[in-house]
């Protein structure tokens, strides 16, 4: 198994304002990935963070909104930028070990 | 493209009784993998059981076992002598062939009753 710690669990922030979240691993891993889950919704994957390369991002997102950081192979970073109530959500990341994905405990964001 | 259904938005269950949550999935993969979740009102996302498109046995995790019928395409997970601790939203995901990202059903909120 894996086990992921994020900080911070929860923050209430100001729109226009920028939120860097982080995510520990307790081993090494090639991939990270960054989820997120809008109110009532299920989870929408964000990008992709490669050590050593640029974040893959998925359809709809966009460097410049999320920039991510994957400086070694335990630890990431995303930024949620520009922030505006629409992006009040729980983001996760997660990383895949022997054939199952696991997640971090997220991190509730509130956007006012 | 993968694609998960949840047709339960919710489902209620006595205490110490079983529950069966549905999952349906499409996929054009022949190799593949499905994951159930459980996610608690705190929104962490807690990995429950993993069955492998060739895996001849259903999966088994306590009181989780995944009703895998391949031919059907259905990935039901059965809850057996549920708790109260059980009541949170339940997620059906997808891993593809190739792929190490998760197709996510939109989930079944569970609760139970004592």
């Amino acid at each position: 198994s894996a086990v992921i710690s994020q900080k911070p669990s929860r923050d209430i922030c100001q729109r226009g304002t920028s939120l860097t979240i982080q995510c520990q691993v307790d081993s090494q891993v090639t991939m990270m990935f960054w989820y997120r889950q809008q109110p009532g919704q299920s989870l929408t994957l964000i990008a992709t963070a490669n050590q050593g390369s640029e974040a893959t991002y998925e359809s709809g997102f966009v460097i410049d909104k999320f920039p991510i950081s994957r400086p070694n192979l335990t630890f990431s970073t995303l930024t949620v930028s520009n922030m505006s109530p629409e992006d009040s959500s729980i983001y996760l990341c997660s990383v895949h070990v022997r054939g199952t994905q696991y997640f971090g405990p997220g991190t509730r964001l509130l956007v006012l | 493209a993968q694609k998960i259904t949840q047709t339960q938005p919710g489902m209620f269950v006595q205490e110490k009784e079983a529950v069966t949550l549905d999952c349906t999935y499409d996929t054009s993969d022949q190799s593949y993998g499905l994951f159930w979740y459980k996610q608690p009102s705190s929104g962490e996302m807690i990995f429950l059981i993993y069955q492998g498109s060739y895996d001849e046995q259903n999966a088994t995790e306590g009181r989780y076992s995944l009703n895998f019928q391949k031919a059907r395409k259905s990935a039901n997970l059965v809850i057996s002598a549920s708790q109260l601790g059980d009541s949170a939203m339940y997620f059906c995901a997808m891993r593809g062939s190739g792929y190490s990202t998760l197709t996510f059903g939109k989930g079944t909120m569970l609760l139970v009753s004592p």
